[in-house]
Protein backbone atom coordinates (compact mmCIF):
# COMPACT_ATOMS: atom_id res chain seq x y z
CA UNK A 1 0.00 0.00 0.00
CA UNK A 2 0.61 3.73 -0.16
CA UNK A 3 3.07 5.18 2.42
CA UNK A 4 2.62 8.60 3.71
CA UNK A 5 3.35 11.17 0.82
CA UNK A 6 4.02 14.98 1.13
CA UNK A 7 3.47 17.90 -1.62
CA UNK A 8 5.54 19.60 -3.07
CA UNK A 9 8.92 17.86 -2.50
CA UNK A 10 10.84 21.55 -2.59
CA UNK A 11 9.28 24.62 -2.05
CA UNK A 12 11.42 28.00 -2.63
CA UNK A 13 9.43 31.28 -0.91
CA UNK A 14 10.45 34.42 -1.12
CA UNK A 15 10.48 35.98 2.56
CA UNK A 16 7.00 37.59 3.29
CA UNK A 17 5.34 34.64 1.26
CA UNK A 18 2.74 32.50 2.93
CA UNK A 19 3.04 28.58 2.08
CA UNK A 20 0.91 25.42 1.87
CA UNK A 21 2.87 22.06 2.60
CA UNK A 22 0.00 19.02 2.45
CA UNK A 23 0.75 15.81 4.07
CA UNK A 24 -1.23 12.20 3.08
CA UNK A 25 -1.08 9.86 5.68
CA UNK A 26 -1.40 6.34 5.47
CA UNK A 27 -5.27 5.51 4.78
CA UNK A 28 -6.96 4.55 8.09
CA UNK A 29 -4.08 6.52 10.33
CA UNK A 30 -5.82 8.02 13.21
CA UNK A 31 -2.63 10.14 14.24
CA UNK A 32 -0.62 12.35 12.11
CA UNK A 33 2.76 14.36 13.32
CA UNK A 34 4.37 17.19 12.20
CA UNK A 35 7.64 17.91 12.88
CA UNK A 36 10.74 20.66 11.44
CA UNK A 37 13.80 19.27 10.40
CA UNK A 38 16.54 21.85 10.30
CA UNK A 39 20.08 20.97 8.20
CA UNK A 40 22.04 19.18 10.09
CA UNK A 41 19.69 18.30 13.51
CA UNK A 42 16.97 15.92 14.51
CA UNK A 43 13.33 16.55 14.08
CA UNK A 44 11.51 18.40 16.13
CA UNK A 45 7.66 18.03 17.05
CA UNK A 46 5.31 20.56 15.81
CA UNK A 47 1.92 19.60 16.18
CA UNK A 48 -0.01 16.39 16.69
CA UNK A 49 -3.73 15.30 15.13
CA UNK A 50 -5.94 12.67 16.93
CA UNK A 51 -8.65 12.64 13.66
CA UNK A 52 -9.41 15.93 12.89
CA UNK A 53 -8.83 17.29 16.55
CA UNK A 54 -5.52 19.03 17.07
CA UNK A 55 -4.39 18.08 20.47
CA UNK A 56 -0.72 19.18 20.82
CA UNK A 57 0.57 22.46 19.03
CA UNK A 58 3.27 23.09 21.60
CA UNK A 59 6.37 22.94 19.07
CA UNK A 60 4.65 25.40 16.52
CA UNK A 61 7.46 27.58 16.73
CA UNK A 62 5.37 30.91 16.54
CA UNK A 63 1.27 32.23 15.45
CA UNK A 64 2.70 32.19 11.64
CA UNK A 65 2.72 28.52 12.23
CA UNK A 66 -0.66 27.11 11.50
CA UNK A 67 -1.86 23.50 10.80
CA UNK A 68 -5.16 21.71 10.28
CA UNK A 69 -6.51 18.02 9.56
CA UNK A 70 -10.26 19.12 8.34
CA UNK A 71 -11.72 15.45 7.99
CA UNK A 72 -8.92 13.32 9.79
CA UNK A 73 -6.79 12.49 6.98
CA UNK A 74 -4.90 14.79 4.59
CA UNK A 75 -3.14 17.57 6.70
CA UNK A 76 -2.03 20.76 5.71
CA UNK A 77 0.91 22.88 7.14
CA UNK A 78 0.57 26.50 6.90
CA UNK A 79 3.31 29.18 7.40
CA UNK A 80 2.38 32.61 6.82
CA UNK A 81 4.57 35.53 6.05
CA UNK A 82 7.88 33.33 5.89
CA UNK A 83 11.22 34.31 7.86
CA UNK A 84 14.54 33.07 6.09
CA UNK A 85 14.57 30.89 9.58
CA UNK A 86 11.52 28.98 8.51
CA UNK A 87 13.65 27.16 6.06
CA UNK A 88 13.94 23.60 7.20
CA UNK A 89 12.55 20.00 6.09
CA UNK A 90 9.11 19.70 6.98
CA UNK A 91 8.26 15.66 7.99
CA UNK A 92 4.81 14.51 8.53
CA UNK A 93 4.20 10.99 10.05
CA UNK A 94 1.42 8.52 10.79
CA UNK A 95 0.44 6.15 13.08
CA UNK A 96 -2.21 3.66 13.20
CA UNK A 97 -3.90 4.07 16.87
CA UNK A 98 -4.12 7.27 18.90
CA UNK A 99 -3.14 7.25 22.33
CA UNK A 100 -1.09 4.23 22.58
CA UNK A 101 2.90 4.06 23.77
CA UNK A 102 5.19 2.45 21.14
CA UNK A 103 3.04 3.11 18.45
CA UNK A 104 5.23 3.07 15.12
CA UNK A 105 5.34 6.77 13.32
CA UNK A 106 5.32 6.29 9.42
CA UNK A 107 7.50 8.81 8.04
CA UNK A 108 6.70 11.30 4.35
CA UNK A 109 9.70 11.95 2.55
CA UNK A 110 9.27 15.49 3.74
CA UNK A 111 9.11 18.80 2.34
CA UNK A 112 12.79 20.96 1.92
CA UNK A 113 11.34 24.88 2.60
CA UNK A 114 14.03 27.47 1.30
CA UNK A 115 12.89 30.96 2.14
CA UNK A 116 14.93 33.37 0.28
CA UNK B 1 11.58 17.96 29.56
CA UNK B 2 13.02 14.83 27.76
CA UNK B 3 16.45 14.81 26.17
CA UNK B 4 17.95 12.66 23.88
CA UNK B 5 21.86 12.92 23.13
CA UNK B 6 23.74 11.57 20.53
CA UNK B 7 27.28 12.18 21.24
CA UNK B 8 29.02 10.95 18.14
CA UNK B 9 28.29 13.14 15.07
CA UNK B 10 29.80 11.00 12.16
CA UNK B 11 31.10 7.64 12.28
CA UNK B 12 32.70 5.30 9.83
CA UNK B 13 33.31 1.38 9.45
CA UNK B 14 34.27 -0.58 7.19
CA UNK B 15 31.79 -3.39 5.32
CA UNK B 16 31.29 -6.59 7.27
CA UNK B 17 32.20 -5.01 10.29
CA UNK B 18 30.42 -4.03 13.32
CA UNK B 19 29.64 -0.67 14.75
CA UNK B 20 28.17 0.41 17.64
CA UNK B 21 26.46 4.07 18.04
CA UNK B 22 25.54 5.41 20.94
CA UNK B 23 22.52 7.44 22.71
CA UNK B 24 22.14 8.74 26.27
CA UNK B 25 18.97 9.95 27.04
CA UNK B 26 17.04 11.86 30.42
CA UNK B 27 13.32 11.37 31.64
CA UNK B 28 11.96 11.20 34.86
CA UNK B 29 9.34 8.64 33.10
CA UNK B 30 9.13 4.94 34.07
CA UNK B 31 7.18 4.15 31.07
CA UNK B 32 8.65 4.68 27.66
CA UNK B 33 9.64 3.57 24.36
CA UNK B 34 12.93 4.07 22.58
CA UNK B 35 13.81 3.93 19.00
CA UNK B 36 16.37 4.07 16.53
CA UNK B 37 15.73 5.48 13.01
CA UNK B 38 17.27 5.76 9.83
CA UNK B 39 17.50 8.60 7.61
CA UNK B 40 18.80 7.18 4.03
CA UNK B 41 19.91 10.24 1.98
CA UNK B 42 16.38 10.21 0.32
CA UNK B 43 15.16 11.83 3.31
CA UNK B 44 12.19 9.09 4.47
CA UNK B 45 13.00 8.14 7.93
CA UNK B 46 12.31 4.45 8.42
CA UNK B 47 12.11 2.54 12.21
CA UNK B 48 15.13 0.11 12.72
CA UNK B 49 13.99 -1.30 16.22
CA UNK B 50 12.25 -0.28 19.43
CA UNK B 51 12.85 -0.87 22.65
CA UNK B 52 9.93 -0.98 25.72
CA UNK B 53 11.36 0.58 28.52
CA UNK B 54 9.96 -1.92 30.97
CA UNK B 55 11.54 -5.25 28.98
CA UNK B 56 14.39 -6.05 30.22
CA UNK B 57 15.37 -7.96 27.24
CA UNK B 58 17.40 -6.37 24.55
CA UNK B 59 15.87 -5.80 21.63
CA UNK B 60 17.09 -7.14 18.24
CA UNK B 61 16.09 -7.01 14.18
CA UNK B 62 18.32 -9.26 12.11
CA UNK B 63 21.75 -7.77 11.99
CA UNK B 64 20.16 -4.41 14.43
CA UNK B 65 20.53 -5.17 18.33
CA UNK B 66 20.63 -2.65 21.04
CA UNK B 67 21.84 -2.18 24.43
CA UNK B 68 19.16 -1.14 26.72
CA UNK B 69 20.62 0.24 30.01
CA UNK B 70 17.93 1.45 31.96
CA UNK B 71 19.37 2.58 34.91
CA UNK B 72 22.16 4.65 32.95
CA UNK B 73 19.88 5.77 30.36
CA UNK B 74 21.87 4.60 27.76
CA UNK B 75 20.52 3.30 24.30
CA UNK B 76 23.13 1.91 21.66
CA UNK B 77 22.56 0.41 18.46
CA UNK B 78 24.93 -1.97 17.13
CA UNK B 79 24.76 -3.28 13.53
CA UNK B 80 26.71 -6.07 13.00
CA UNK B 81 27.85 -7.14 9.21
CA UNK B 82 27.60 -3.61 8.03
CA UNK B 83 26.23 -3.36 4.16
CA UNK B 84 27.11 -0.45 2.30
CA UNK B 85 22.80 -0.10 2.08
CA UNK B 86 23.30 0.47 6.33
CA UNK B 87 24.93 4.44 5.20
CA UNK B 88 22.76 6.82 6.31
CA UNK B 89 21.67 9.40 9.18
CA UNK B 90 20.59 7.22 12.33
CA UNK B 91 17.93 8.87 15.03
CA UNK B 92 18.04 7.98 18.80
CA UNK B 93 14.49 8.61 19.75
CA UNK B 94 11.82 8.87 22.84
CA UNK B 95 8.09 8.83 23.49
CA UNK B 96 5.98 8.90 26.87
CA UNK B 97 2.57 7.83 26.80
CA UNK B 98 1.13 11.65 26.44
CA UNK B 99 0.98 14.46 24.04
CA UNK B 100 -0.03 11.62 21.30
CA UNK B 101 3.03 9.57 21.44
CA UNK B 102 5.32 12.45 19.89
CA UNK B 103 9.22 11.82 18.93
CA UNK B 104 11.71 13.30 21.11
CA UNK B 105 14.79 12.89 18.39
CA UNK B 106 18.54 13.09 19.22
CA UNK B 107 20.95 15.27 17.00
CA UNK B 108 21.76 12.50 14.85
CA UNK B 109 24.80 10.28 14.02
CA UNK B 110 26.07 10.06 10.11
CA UNK B 111 26.88 6.61 9.58
CA UNK B 112 29.49 5.98 6.16
CA UNK B 113 29.78 2.04 5.41
CA UNK B 114 32.66 2.05 3.14
CA UNK B 115 33.48 -0.97 0.72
Amino acid sequence: GAGVSQSPRYKVAKRGQDVALRCDPISGHVSLFWYQQALGQGPEFLTYFQNEAQLDKSGLPSDRFFAERPEGSVSTLKIQRTQQEDSAVYLCASSFAGRQLGNEQFFGPGTRLTVL
Amino acid sequence: AQTVTQSQPEMSVQEAETVTLSCTYDTSENNYYLFWYKQPPSRQMILVIRQEAYKQQNATENRFSVNFQKAAKSFSLKISDSQLGDTAMYFCAFTMNNAGNMLTFGGGTRLMVKP
